[in-house]
């Protein structure tokens, strides 16, 4: 069974400066996807950064970056450049040969103006 | 690409009373998935189908449960006899393939009085 721990309830970070959630994840599994989704109050949820387990490059989208450790089963996001909108429930999520994704409880995010 | 839709957005219903939830993919799409989110935590899984066939039941889904894929394009999800505990935002997703991005919909919020 796969499972994924945020260790961080809530974070939060001043407008323009970076913050990293931590995420943990275990698995049995060889082949696995990694996911930060974004859910901001009331409004839908949706894709921040993608990870293949196989890809040794963290990957990045923009101010969003992933300090992706194999084998340490973890998986943390690095928001840069902090922003207003930024602000909202982040979830990290592992995906495995079942096709289901398995959530994290997620952190609440608050940027300060 | 008009994104995955759900219908209706809110749904305030009595106990013991049947509700039934619609999904649109995106057109695409031949994945879809459905997940439960109850207040503060990740959603969890619940089903999910490819094209018609429905492949994975969680053991969340009680015999009230029941989800429907007709023809591979839009589904439902029904749940008889509602409970209080029932009470959730339901959140559909939709995917080309196994491993691609999962993108949800709006979600329908359950209230059961």
């Amino acid at each position: 069974a796969q499972t994924v721990t945020q260790s961080q309830p809530e974070m939060s970070v001043q407008e323009a400066e970076t913050v990293t959630l931590s995420c943990t994840y275990d698995t049995s599994e060889s082949d696995y996807y990694l996911f930060w989704y974004k859910q901001p109050p009331s409004r839908q949820m949706i894709l921040v950064i993608r990870q293949e387990a196989y890809k040794q490059q963290n990957a990045t989208e923009n101010r969003f970056s992933v300090n992706f450790q194999k084998a340490a089963k973890s998986f943390s996001l690095k928001i840069s450049d902090s922003q207003l909108g930024d602000a909202a429930m982040y979830f990290c999520a592992s995906q495995g040969g079942s096709e289901k994704l398995v959530f994290g409880k997620g952190t609440k995010l608050t940027v300060n103006p | 690409d008009t994104g995955v839709s759900q219908d209706p957005r809110h749904k305030i219903t009595k106990r013991g009373q049947n509700v039934t939830f619609r999904c649109d993919p995106i057109s695409e799409h031949n994945r879809l998935y459905w997940y439960r989110q109850t207040l503060g935590q990740g959603p969890e899984f619940l089903t999910y189908f490819q094209n018609e066939a429905q492949l994975e039941k969680s053991r969340l889904l009680s015999d009230r449960f029941s989800a429907e894929r007709p023809k591979g394009s839009f589904s439902t999800l029904e749940i008889q006899r509602t409970e209080q505990g029932d009470s959730a935002m339901y959140l559909c997703a939709s995917t080309r393939g196994g491993g691609d991005t999962q993108y949800f919909g709006p979600g329908t919020r359950l209230t059961v009085l």
